[in-house]
C-alpha cells in the first residue's frame, strides 16, 4: 500500500474542474509544505506539474493549481481538455526513514 | 535542453545482479541531487534511492537497502544503480530523475526532470 492515499480514478467533461485529493499524515503531507505534483501520460515519462503544494512550473497551464488542507493535499484541473487524460501522481517530503513517498496514483478520464 | 537516458535493464535471474546507468546532459550535472525511482507494471511510483551532489549523502528505500547501491560519476554526467540479490518484486521501469536541489534529503527538493525509464524484469 501507497503511502500517500488517492483515488484510484476520476473523470470529468471537458471544461468542467476535477479535483484529485492526496491525503497523508502529520509526518508528510500535514508536516511540510513540500507537496508535489506528476502528470503521466500511457508509456510516457511523469512531468512535473506542481511543487511546494501550489507553485506551477514554468510551462505548465494556469488550469492546473494546487492546495493544501491539514493532512489533504488537492491538485485541481479546471476547463478540462482532452489531452489532461493522464495518471496524476502526488509526492511529499516524509520525515520517516525514506525521504520522499509518492501517492498510488489517481485515472483521470476525459468523458 | 535536460536530457536524462536510463541504459542496463533486461531481463534477469532472482539471485542476479544488474547495474543501471543514466546518462545526464543539458545541466551542469554536479549541482544537482539525483535519484531513482521505479514502477512496478500497472502499478505506483516508488522511490528507490537517492545521492547528493557529491556522494556524500545517499539513501534507500527499506525494500531496497542492503541490495541495492546508488552511485554518480560527475566526471561522466552519469548516475549509477548497481542492484544484487534481485528479487521478482523488483520488476519495474525504473526512471532516473533530477532534483532541484543539491542534496537528496532536502526537503524542499523534487523532481523537475525524468528519464524516460529502463524496464527490469526479474523472472526465470
Amino acid at each position: 500500500q501507497s503511502a500517500l492515499t488517492q483515488p484510484a480514478s476520476v473523470s470529468g467533461s471537458p471544461g468542467q474542474s476535477i479535483t484529485i485529493s492526496c491525503t497523508g499524515t502529520s509526518s508528510d503531507v500535514g508536516g511540510y509544505n513540500y507537496v508535489s505534483w506528476y502528470q503521466q501520460h500511457p508509456g510516457k515519462a511523469p512531468k512535473l506539474m506542481i511543487y511546494e503544494v501550489s507553485n506551477r512550473p514554468s510551462g505548465v497551464s494556469n488550469r492546473f493549481s494546487g492546495s493544501k488542507s491539514g493532512n489533504t493535499a488537492s491538485l485541481t484541473i479546471s476547463g478540462l481538455q482532452a489531452e489532461d487524460e493522464a495518471d496524476y501522481y502526488c509526492s511529499s517530503y516524509t520525515s520517516s526513514s525514506t525521504p520522499w513517498v509518492f501517492g498510488g496514483g489517481t485515472k483521470l478520464t476525459v468523458l | 535542453e535536460v536530457q536524462l537516458v536510463e541504459s542496463g535493464g533486461g531481463l534477469v535471474q532472482p539471485g542476479r545482479s544488474l547495474r543501471l546507468s543514466c546518462a545526464a546532459s543539458g545541466f551542469t550535472f554536479d549541482d544537482y541531487a539525483m535519484h531513482w525511482v521505479r514502477q512496478a507494471p500497472g502499478k505506483g511510483l516508488e522511490w528507490v534511492s537517492g545521492i547528493s551532489w557529491n556522494s556524500g549523502s545517499i539513501g534507500y528505500a527499506d525494500s531496497v537497502k542492503g541490495r541495492f547501491t546508488i552511485s554518480r560519476d560527475n566526471a561522466k554526467n552519469s548516475l549509477y544503480l548497481q542492484m544484487n540479490s534481485l528479487r521478482a518484486e523488483d520488476t519495474a521501469l525504473y526512471y532516473c530523475a533530477k532534483d532541484i536541489n543539491f542534496d537528496y534529503g532536502d526537503p524542499t527538493g523534487y523532481f523537475d526532470y525524468w528519464g524516460q525509464g529502463t524496464l527490469v524484469t526479474v523472472s526465470s
